[in-house]
């Protein structure tokens, strides 16, 4: 079974620029996370989609930050302008459904922005 | 609301000694708790959870955590420790569909 697929795997641009990410979930999940990871810390959700569908995107900041996933596959994040403190590993996760966690997340390798 | 607490950002051990990992949550509600691994440059991998049946947990490479209510804890053990253990580990709890992580132990292994 394949993974959760991301690409660019790191990327690196200066500030006020913009960027954009992929990501190819396993095969017949509904749901769709993108997650930052910034050093030191853990993963935060920063969006769930449930097919095409947002579930959650409460600490998504949506006037730098969007994300769709058109056709409830494939997905992309993007920032535009970024700023320095957007530096950070951005994870996709993907699950069959959602709902107490009970279905486990897989992640992808992720994709390490730096803003310089 | 929910949150999970990690102790010790850094845990050093010998190889065949014992690694303990601690992790303390919070939440309003009965929660699942997961540990996750993240080796260097690669996303997480689930290693065991706890979705209210046993409480204690057996997940892969031979890592096994218990779930105590009374303690609001779900500390992660192995019995004996391996090189290829180093890696980062995550404590996460979830009361509905959100995971919320901890910040991360990283492991060393010194041979």
């Amino acid at each position: 079974e394949a993974g959760v697929a991301q690409s660019p795997r790191y990327k690196i641009i200066e500030k006020r620029q913009s960027v954009a990410f992929w990501c190819n979930p396993i095969s017949g999940h509904a749901t769709l996370y993108w997650y930052q990871q910034i050093l030191g810390q853990g993963p935060k959700l920063l969006i769930q989609f449930q097919n095409n569908g947002v579930v959650d995107d409460s600490q998504l900041p949506k006037d730098r930050f969007s994300a769709e996933r058109l056709k409830g596959v494939d997905s992309t994040l993007k920032i535009q302008p970024a700023k320095l403190e957007d530096s950070a590993v951005y994870l996709c996760a993907s699950s069959l459904l959602s709902g107490k966690g009970s279905y486990e997340q897989y992640f992808g390798p992720g994709t390490r922005l730096t803003v310089t | 609301a929910q949150s999970v607490t990690q102790l010790g950002s850094h845990v050093s051990v010998s190889e065949g000694a014992l690694v303990l990992l601690r992790c303390n949550y919070s939440s309003s509600v009965p929660p699942y708790l997961f540990w996750y691994v993240q080796y260097p440059n690669q996303g997480l991998q689930l290693l065991l959870k706890y979705t209210s049946a046993a409480t204690l947990v057996k997940g892969i490479n031979g890592f096994e955590a218990e779930f105590k209510k009374s303690e609001t804890s779900f500390h992660l053990t192995k019995p004996s420790a391996h090189m290829s253990d180093a890696a980062e580990y995550f404590c996460a709890v979830t009361a509905d569909y959100k995971l919320s992580f901890g910040a991360g132990t990283t492991v060393t292994v010194r041979a």
